[in-house]
């Protein structure tokens, strides 16, 4: 099927090490952060968000870093498995406005 | 096990048609959304919803219409499918102030 990730930037990544996968965002009112996670034909999964008040939350296998004076957001997974091949989203929402903005997405192929 | 239904995954529509594009939760959001995926072009929003009957346009509303009659469903419409409107369309609820959950989508392709 067709790729959303066909113009993406791509980090390709061994199993086994882990995997950094960061985004930048533009709005000093966000406040609430979250990754997706999105495979081939299929519709984006939450994977981990955090909040303005934490600078780090851990999850299974992945941990979200969150750098406000940058402004920059990070997800780390841990020993990447082929099965953690996707598209990678952020996320970023202000206040108690309903829409989120979204990052462009990050491909992440995991090699064997 | 919350979800968001997406009454399609792929449809095939021929130019000039109308088409209807139904997605339904049972999370009791209420914020709906519409987006359409492209390659290159990231996730876009069409239409959105805050509210029963309420409904405001995203970035790219032009050749769509959207319909919430109830809280739990909300229609995108296609009046007039044109070829340029090939594309995954996904549909997302949210609770406001919190992260949106989408649909598996529906992968449309006018001919």
């Amino acid at each position: 099927g067709e790729s959303v990730g066909l113009h993406l930037p791509t980090l390709s990544v061994q199993e086994g090490d882990n995997s950094i996968i960061n985004c930048a965002y533009s709005n000093s009112a966000s406040d609430y952060f979250i990754w997706y996670k999105q495979e081939s034909g299929k519709g984006p999964q939450f994977i981990i968000d955090i909040r303005s008040n934490m600078d780090k939350r851990q999850g299974q296998r992945v941990t979200v870093l969150l750098n406000k004076t940058v402004k920059h957001l990070s997800l780390q997974i841990a020993a990447t498995q082929p099965g953690d091949s996707a598209v990678y989203f952020c996320a970023e929402g202000a206040g108690t406005a309903s829409k989120l903005t979204f990052g462009t997405g990050t491909r992440l192929q995991v090699t064997l | 096990d919350v979800k968001v239904t997406q009454s399609s995954r792929y449809l095939v529509k021929r130019t000039g048609e109308k088409v209807f594009l139904e997605c339904v939760q049972d999370m009791d959001h209420e914020n709906m959304f519409w987006y359409r995926q492209d390659p290159g072009l990231g996730l876009r929003l069409i239409y959105f919803s805050y509210d029963v009957k309420m409904k405001e346009k995203g970035d790219i509303p032009e050749g769509y219409s959207v319909s919430r009659e109830k809280k739990e469903r909300f229609s995108l419409i296609l009046e007039s499918a044109s070829t340029n409107q090939t594309s995954m369309y996904l549909c997302a609820s949210s609770s406001t102030g919190y992260g949106y959950t989408f649909g598996s989508g529906t992968r449309l392709t006018v001919v």
